[in-house]
C-alpha cells in the first residue's frame, strides 16, 4: 500500500528556517511527481510546491506566496521529498501535506507553526 | 490560474437524506488527451483529505456507491445518496488538468 509519512514540523519564529520531509513507499517513487499542499488552520487547501521526475529534469513549481523562500527537492535513492522553508512568516502557519498522484495519495500531515 | 467555484459553502443534512455539491471551473477541464481531470476529495474532521472520485465519475477504491460524480467541461456535481454519519466533513473539488492545479474552497457537510 502507498504510504506518505511527513516529519520535521514544529514551532519556529518569524524569519527562521525549517525543513520538512516526506518518506514515500508502496509505489515507484522515481516515476512520480511529488507535491506539497498546505492548509492553514480552519482554511482550505493550497498547492505549495511540485517537483517532477528525472526525465523532466526535476522541474519545480512554487505558489507565488512561497516563491523565493521555499525549496522543494527529492532523493530518489531514498524515496524522500523535502521542503526547505526559509524566511518563514506567520502566514505560513499550516498543516503541510505531502501528496502524490497528485491528489490520489496524502500523508497524515505535519504542523508548522510560525510565531514569536 | 483556473478558479474553482464550489457551492454551497455548507450543507446541513439529516442521515438518509441525499445532497448535491456543485463545482464550476473558470475554463474547460478537458485535457489534450481527452480526459477530464476533475476530482472530489473528502476531509473528515481531524483527518487528511482522501480522494473519493477521480476524473469526474470514477469511484476510488473502497468508496461506497452512494457517491457519484457527473459533469463535463466546466460544470461538475457530486451527489451523495442516503448520507451516513461517516460522510460528514469538508468536500473539495480539485482540478489537475491545468497547471498550477487548483482546489475549490470546500463544502462543509454537517448534521441537521
Amino acid at each position: 500500500a502507498v504510504q506518505l509519512v511527513e516529519s520535521g514540523g514544529g514551532l519556529v519564529q518569524p524569519k527562521e528556517s525549517l525543513k520538512i520531509s516526506c518518506a514515500a513507499s508502496g509505489f515507484t517513487f522515481s516515476n512520480a511527481a511529488m507535491y506539497w499542499v498546505r492548509q492553514a488552520p480552519g482554511k482550505g487547501l493550497e498547492w505549495v510546491a511540485r517537483i517532477r521526475t528525472k526525465p523532466n529534469n526535476y522541474a519545480t513549481y512554487y505558489a507565488d506566496s512561497v516563491k523565493g523562500r521555499f525549496t522543494i527537492s527529492r532523493d530518489d535513492s531514498k524515496s524522500m521529498v523535502y521542503l526547505q522553508m526559509d524566511n518563514l512568516k506567520t502566514e505560513d502557519t499550516a498543516m503541510y501535506y505531502c501528496t502524490a498522484g497528485p491528489v490520489d495519495y496524502w500523508g497524515q500531515g505535519v504542523m508548522v507553526t510560525v510565531s514569536s | 490560474d483556473v478558479v474553482m467555484t464550489q457551492t454551497p459553502p455548507s450543507l446541513s443534512v439529516a442521515i438518509g437524506q441525499s445532497v448535491s455539491i456543485s463545482c464550476k471551473s473558470s475554463q474547460s477541464l478537458v485535457y489534450s488527451d481527452g480526459k477530464t481531470y476533475l476530482h472530489w476529495l473528502l476531509q473528515s474532521p481531524g483527518r487528511s483529505p482522501k480522494r473519493l472520485i477521480y476524473q469526474v465519475s470514477n469511484l476510488g477504491s473502497g468508496v461506497p456507491d452512494r457517491f457519484s460524480g457527473t459533469g463535463s467541461q466546466k460544470d461538475f456535481t457530486l451527489k451523495i445518496s442516503r448520507v451516513e454519519a461517516e460522510d460528514l466533513g469538508v468536500y473539495y473539488c480539485a482540478q489537475t488538468t491545468h497547471f498550477p492545479y487548483t482546489f475549490g474552497a470546500g463544502t462543509k457537510l454537517e448534521l441537521k
